[in-house]
Formats: C-alpha cells, sequence, structure tokens
C-alpha cells in the first residue's frame, strides 16, 4: 500500500513564524504536491515537484516555497506565517513513467495549521 | 482557465438507492477526469478514473461516465449504504498531472 505521511496532524503557530509542513511517501513516486483546503474554495495547488530539487508553481504559491532534497520526502515553508494561511495542508503525491502514467494521486492525512 | 463544477448542496438520498453527482467542467476536454473520496478530517481517496475516450467505467458498486458533449461526468453509487456518506471531489488534468479539483459534494445516506 502506498503510505503519504505528514510530519503533523495539527499545528498552531504566531505570525511571523517560520513553519515547515514535511511529508513523506514511500512509494518512489516521481510526483509530489502540495494542496490547501478551504471550505467553498475546495483543493487548491500551491507547488509540486517532478523531480529532485525540481519544483513547479501551483496556482497558488505566494507565500510559500518548498524544498525537494530527496526523492521520498517534500517539504513545504511558510517564510512568514499569515492568519490567511490558516488552512489544511494536504500533500499527494504520484507514479509517472514515461507515457505509462498512473495517474491517480495519493494524499496524506492532512495537516491542519492555526496562526494566532 | 480551465474549471470544475460540482453542486455544493449535500445530496441527500435514502439506502439502498442510487446516488448521481454531477461533475462540469469548462473549456478544452481533460484527458481524463478522476473521482475521490473525502471524509471529514482525512486526504482525499482515489476511487476512479475515466478517460476522455471512454463513455463509461465501473467498479463494483460505482458507475462513471464521460460527456465529451456535455461537458459533463456523471458518478453513480448504486445500492448506497451509509458508509458511503462522504464528501465527492471531481478532478481533472490540466497536464503533467497537474489536477484542478472541484469543491465537491456532500453525500448523505440515511438508514
Amino acid at each position: 500500500d502506498v503510505k503519504v505521511t505528514q510530519s503533523s496532524r495539527y499545528l498552531v503557530k504566531r505570525t511571523g513564524e517560520k513553519v515547515f509542513l514535511e511529508c513523506v511517501q514511500d512509494m518512489d513516486h516521481e510526483n509530489m504536491f502540495w494542496y490547501r483546503q478551504d471550505p467553498g474554495l475546495g483543493l487548491r495547488l500551491i507547488y509540486f515537484s517532478y523531480d529532485v530539487k525540481m519544483k513547479e508553481k501551483g496556482d497558488i504559491p505566494e507565500g510559500y516555497s518548498v524544498s525537494r532534497e530527496k526523492k521520498e520526502r517534500f517539504s513545504l515553508i511558510l517564510e512568514s506565517a499569515s492568519t490567511n494561511q490558516t488552512s489544511m495542508y494536504l500533500c499527494a503525491s504520484s507514479f509517472q513513467s514515461g507515457a505509462a502514467s498512473s495517474y491517480e494521486q495519493y494524499f496524506g492525512p492532512g495537516t491542519r495549521l492555526t496562526v494566532t | 482557465s480551465q474549471k470544475i463544477e460540482q453542486n455544493s448542496e449535500a445530496l441527500n438520498i435514502q439506502e439502498g438507492k442510487t446516488a448521481t453527482l454531477t461533475c462540469n467542467y469548462t473549456n478544452y476536454s481533460p484527458a481524463y477526469l478522476q473521482w475521490y473520496r473525502q471524509d471529514p478530517g482525512r486526504g482525499p481517496v482515489f476511487l476512479l478514473l475515466i478517460r476522455e475516450n471512454e463513455k463509461e467505467k465501473r467498479k463494483e458498486r460505482l458507475k462513471v461516465t464521460f460527456d465529451t458533449t456535455l461537458k459533463q461526468s456523471l458518478f453513480h453509487i448504486t445500492a448506497s449504504q451509509p458508509a458511503d456518506s462522504a464528501t465527492y471531489l471531481c478532478a481533472r488534468d490540466t497536464g503533467f498531472q497537474k489536477l484542478v479539483f472541484g469543491t465537491g459534494t456532500r453525500l448523505l445516506v440515511s438508514p
């Protein structure tokens, strides 16, 4: 079974703090994604990575950065947390091998971040 | 931009009936559509993928259709059970496995 784990289920941080959210997958997937999910807005893509040290902006990258130093680990960084970054953060991974891709994404359990 | 629209109102049905959820997309037809299930406080779980050239896909009690003329996918759960109560998300590809998700439709199956 594919397993995607996230470092924390719940996190409370203060405005201005630097926040690290970690995601690890154990299926040797090339692609990894970070989303945030808010009521009424659904899942929105923040950043994704299709290889080690590669990253691409998603739809809402402002205020976030990412790091992928190892294939299995993808980190989301909030450089200076703000209250409007209070949200559920979800990490996902997927496998891709040339044209025969497995398209489904496997999600972690999510981190509910509150910024006060 | 590509968008996915799902009915934001909850769908309430009785156990044993067929639940039908709708997903509408804009602009060009995606190469595929995906359906996920999400329980409260948990990450989405992949259910089914249907490609542009497939009219229908089935998996146990689940059936998905893809109508490129109507720009619509329908998701059916037959013989629904209270355990099917969850939010169901539709997603379309936008290239390179990037997905755009709908906001989801909450399904409530009452005994």
